[in-house]
């Protein structure tokens, strides 16, 4: 299985920059995943990193170091509606097929 | 657009009663699986399937059972439901293989109170 690590909780003001970072350990990596989900819903899909280096996607960008085991979500210009649990999950290379999550890091943007 | 549908939203049920989840997915993926999802836990894999028929325990199976006997239906079984099975249940669904992109998609997710 995989230990993936993301902190629990973070604040920040409307406009501003949130970093969330995501570390984990895994036997065979194929792939890390972010994903947001607002209070109540269902996660939806926001980014894709297998190869190291930064995806940017309008407001958000992920990043992917495999050689430290390491990923982060970045989120620019916040919107209050960007408050959200936002999920790491790792896909291992002998179960493909299977996404391992982390325990979410709630993002709450303030006025 | 991918559209995973699961049956109840919100059910409350007694200890030691028999309870389905079910889900269906329109997009003829091979993969479905059945998550729970905790405060501080995240979300927990139960059960997959990646065909017909075919079933994978995941990481948390104890006190479940699956049932797959079409493509787009995946159905999660509480034999005997106790309070500690209390949950959110979020039934999801994927291609299958790890090509550049694949994701699953969730369905709104079953908020199951056993009482």
């Amino acid at each position: 299985g995989q230990n993936i690590d993301q902190p629990t909780e973070m604040t920040a003001t409307e406009g501003a920059i949130v970093q969330i970072n995501c570390t984990y350990q895994t036997s065979g990596f194929n792939g890390l995943f972010w994903y947001q989900q607002h209070a109540g819903e269902a996660p939806t899909f926001l980014s894709y990193n297998v190869l190291d280096g930064l995806e940017e996607k309008g407001r958000f960008s992920s990043f992917l170091s495999r050689s430290k085991g390491y990923s982060y979500l970045l989120l620019k210009e916040l919107q209050m509606k960007d408050s959200a649990s936002y999920l790491c999950a790792v896909r291992d290379l002998s179960n493909d097929y299977k996404l391992s999550f982390g325990a979410g890091t709630t993002v709450t943007v303030r006025a | 657009d991918v559209k995973v549908t699961q049956s109840s939203r919100y059910l409350v049920k007694r200890t030691g009663e028999k309870v389905f989840l079910e889900c269906v997915q329109d997009m003829d993926h091979e993969n479905m699986f059945w998550y729970r999802q905790d405060p501080g836990l995240g979300l927990r894999l139960i059960y997959f399937s990646y065909d017909v028929k075919m079933k994978e325990k995941g990481d948390i199976p104890e006190g479940y059972s699956v049932s797959r006997e079409k493509k787009e239906r995946f159905s999660l079984i509480l034999e005997s439901a106790s309070t500690s099975q209390t949950s959110m249940y979020l039934c999801a669904s994927s291609f299958a293989g790890s090509f550049s992109g694949n994701t699953i998609y969730f369905g709104e997710g079953s908020w199951l109170t056993v009482v």
